[in-house]
């Protein structure tokens, strides 16, 4: 099936510094990949849609400066939190749009845990 | 976003029984749903999905209902087990967005042996 990762899969920062987060789909190309924030107990929340070779359509309320994200290719994605603080910790999770037949699917990456000191 | 919630936010049976986990959605165009369970730590893993021209299909031990008339979706879990516990969210999405998918706010659910 579609294979989705993601790197790293948990990173513990510093304040003020950036991270950088890599989605990749590991054996299908996917031009629209979408990224998820998850706090603890709590559901998804769409952050972002990525498009390949085009900017990054954010959700209401995400900061667009604050959250990079960068689809350079049909197989990555990336985020970058900059100035990174406490508040953005959380589990971020990347996932790959693959056409199927009639329909898109999603598949997800396992996540990546950012911990923000 | 869409406002996709779940009823219930924990569910707790027994080992063998069946298991059902409801979901109410708001977006009357949404026309594609899927199921997902996520295991914690873990990224959500696809379980089933339905399109808006249904309203029931099945899996391996699991169905999906669907009621347009009052927007709802529930996950029926046949013979539930034990590595069934985890979370569950269903998730929607309509063609005005874009094929931008919504969560609910999950169920948890704990399997007891």
């Amino acid at each position: 099936g579609a294979v989705v990762s993601q790197h790293p899969s948990r990173v513990i920062c510093k304040s003020g510094t950036s991270v950088k987060i890599e989605c990749r789909s590991l054996d299908f190309q996917a031009t629209t990949m979408f990224w998820y924030r998850q706090f603890p107990k709590q559901s998804l929340m769409l952050m972002a849609t990525s498009n390949e070779g085009s900017k990054a359509t954010y959700e209401q309320g995400v900061e667009k400066d604050k959250f990079l994200i960068n689809h350079a290719s049909l197989t990555l994605s990336t985020l970058t939190v900059t100035s990174a603080h406490p508040e953005d910790s959380s589990f971020y999770i990347c996932s790959a749009l693959l056409g199927l037949a009639d329909y898109n699917e999603q598949f997800f990456g396992p996540g990546t845990r950012l911990t923000v000191l | 976003g869409e406002n996709v919630g779940l009823h219930l936010p924990t569910l707790s049976v027994q080992e063998g029984d069946n298991s059902i986990i409801n979901c109410a959605y708001s977006n009357s165009a949404s026309d594609y749903f899927i199921w997902y369970k996520q295991e914690s730590g873990k990224g959500p893993q696809f379980i089933i999905d339905i399109r808006s021209n249904m309203d029931k299909r099945q899996g391996q031990r699991v169905t999906v209902l669907l009621n347009k008339t009052v927007k709802h979706l529930s996950l029926q879990i046949a013979a539930t087990q034990p590595g069934d516990s985890a979370v569950y969210f269903c998730a929607e999405t309509s063609p005005n967005t874009g094929n931008q998918f919504y969560f609910g706010t999950g169920t948890s659910l704990t399997v007891i042996p």
